[in-house]
């Protein structure tokens, strides 16, 4: 089977600019959650979602947006980049949700400058 | 408050020997337990989970979950080289894991 894959890997970009960021998450596999890590912050949660539904969010301004569509692919939308967003941003999938095993994409690299 | 402390690291522990690492919770009511393994630059593994008090043994690896104490571990044997990472202890609690800030294990020849 097939792990969780995230697109792009490694981006940079700009204070002020928009970003999109993608998951797949492994055949089956129906909860989609995001998170950031930083050094300073460790991991942490930004949202989860079951069947397109978002069924919690972490404590990140309106800023950071997220959907999930009807093949459970997810995107999460960061507007209005600053500096401190720089971070590697991870998805994980599950069966179910975080209460059953969460399994990580790879990530993917934000710089912003 | 944090809700999941770790032990703070580093741990150095000779080739062969046991790492212990340990992780206390503050939600009484958490269910799920999970360690997580990553390497530098790489992202997290989940190499162990647990939901009943006692242990969980998979290899080299047992995991210990005493619910009434809100604490779980994490003990390597025969520890290897390869051993040499970041792990994170990861608590579900709601909709979401709750992760410590990891304990960074160097296993030296």
């Amino acid at each position: 089977k097939a792990g969780v894959t995230q697109t792009p890997r490694y981006l940079i970009k700009t204070r002020g600019q928009q970003v999109t960021l993608s998951c797949s998450p492994i055949s089956g596999h129906r909860s989609v959650s995001w998170y950031q890590q930083t050094p300073g912050q460790g991991l942490q949660f930004l949202f989860e979602y079951f069947s397109e539904t978002q069924r919690n969010k972490g404590n990140f301004p309106g800023r950071f947006s997220g959907r999930q569509f009807s093949n459970s692919r997810s995107e999460m939308n960061v507007s209005t980049l600053e500096l401190g967003d720089s971070a590697l941003y991870l998805c994980a999938s599950s069966s179910q949700g975080p209460g059953y095993e969460q399994y990580f994409g790879p990530g993917t690299r934000l710089t912003v400058t | 408050q944090k809700e999941v402390e770790q032990n703070s690291g580093p741990l150095s522990v000779p080739e062969g020997a046991i790492a212990s690492l340990n992780c206390t919770y503050s939600d009484r009511g958490s269910q799920s337990f999970f360690w997580y393994r990553q390497y530098s630059g790489k992202s997290p593994e989940l190499i162990m989970f647990i939901y009943s008090n006692g242990d969980k043994e998979d290899g080299r690896f047992t995991a210990q979950l005493n619910k009434a104490s809100q604490y779980v571990s994490l003990l390597i044997r025969d520890s290897q080289p390869s051993d040499s990472a970041t792990y994170l202890c990861a608590v579900k609690d709601d909709y979401k894991l709750s992760f410590g800030a990891g304990t960074t294990v160097t296993v030296r020849a």
